[in-house]
């Protein structure tokens, strides 16, 4: 099976912009959920979808928003960019079902650089 | 919520030497603990993973141990080669979301 991608893989913004980032499952996985990469902070975590509905949400301000389609594939949207943004966001997907965990692949990230 | 420590935030060994990292986690709840090995500019990829009816699992020269009464689980690899060499990340998880640790660096020194 092919792996989770997201595109696009780097991506240089300026402050105020909004971006819309990409991920697409591995085919058959319904849950995406969706992190923030960044030195010193670890995997910070944003949303996880499942079945076009979001199910958790991490605590990022309501700039951070994504969905899911009925394909499974997710895009996370950030509007009025800030220098602190910038980080890799990384998506991950996994069979998933309720209350039973399984296990995460990681797409490679999008390098999102805000200036 | 979950809150997961991990430590140490650094670790060099020598190679073939062994290698030990600690994760705690705050929920009893947590039944599924994954690692992860992430080497520089690539994606996290799934190491091992243990859940909480387990108390050790073993592949090769990674094993993880789970101690559910003290809410803490541990990474042990073996026989260590410059390969090796990657930030481990810890994570928690009762059913859809992780809790990921902040990150170990390990370095085998050849």
């Amino acid at each position: 099976k092919a792996g989770v991608t997201q595109t696009p893989r780097y991506l240089i913004k300026t402050r105020g912009q909004q971006v819309t980032l990409s991920c697409s499952p591995i085919s058959g996985h319904r849950s995406v959920s969706w992190y923030q990469q960044t030195p010193g902070q670890g995997l910070q975590f944003l949303f996880e979808y499942f079945s076009e509905t979001q199910r958790n949400k991490g605590n990022f301000p309501g700039r951070f928003s994504g969905r899911q389609f009925s394909n499974s594939r997710s895009e996370m949207n950030v509007s009025t960019l800030e220098l602190g943004d910038s980080a890799l966001y990384l998506c991950a997907s996994s069979l998933a079902a309720v209350a039973v965990p399984y296990e995460q692949y990681f797409g490679p990230g999008t390098r999102l650089t805000v200036t | 919520g979950e809150n997961v420590e991990q430590h140490p935030s650094t670790l060099s060994v020598q190679e073939g030497d062994s290698a030990v990292i600690k994760c705690t986690y705050s929920d009893s709840a947590s039944n599924y603990f994954p690692w992860y090995k992430q080497e520089l500019g690539k994606r996290p990829q799934l190491i091992i993973d243990i859940r909480s009816n387990v108390g050790e699992k073993k592949d090769q020269r990674i094993a993880v141990t789970l101690n559910k009464t003290a809410k803490h689980f541990s990474l042990h690899i073996t026989e260590t080669q410059p390969e090796d060499s990657a930030v481990y990340f810890c994570a928690a998880s009762t059913g859809n979301q992780f809790y990921f640790g902040t990150g170990t660096s390990l370095t085998v020194i050849p």
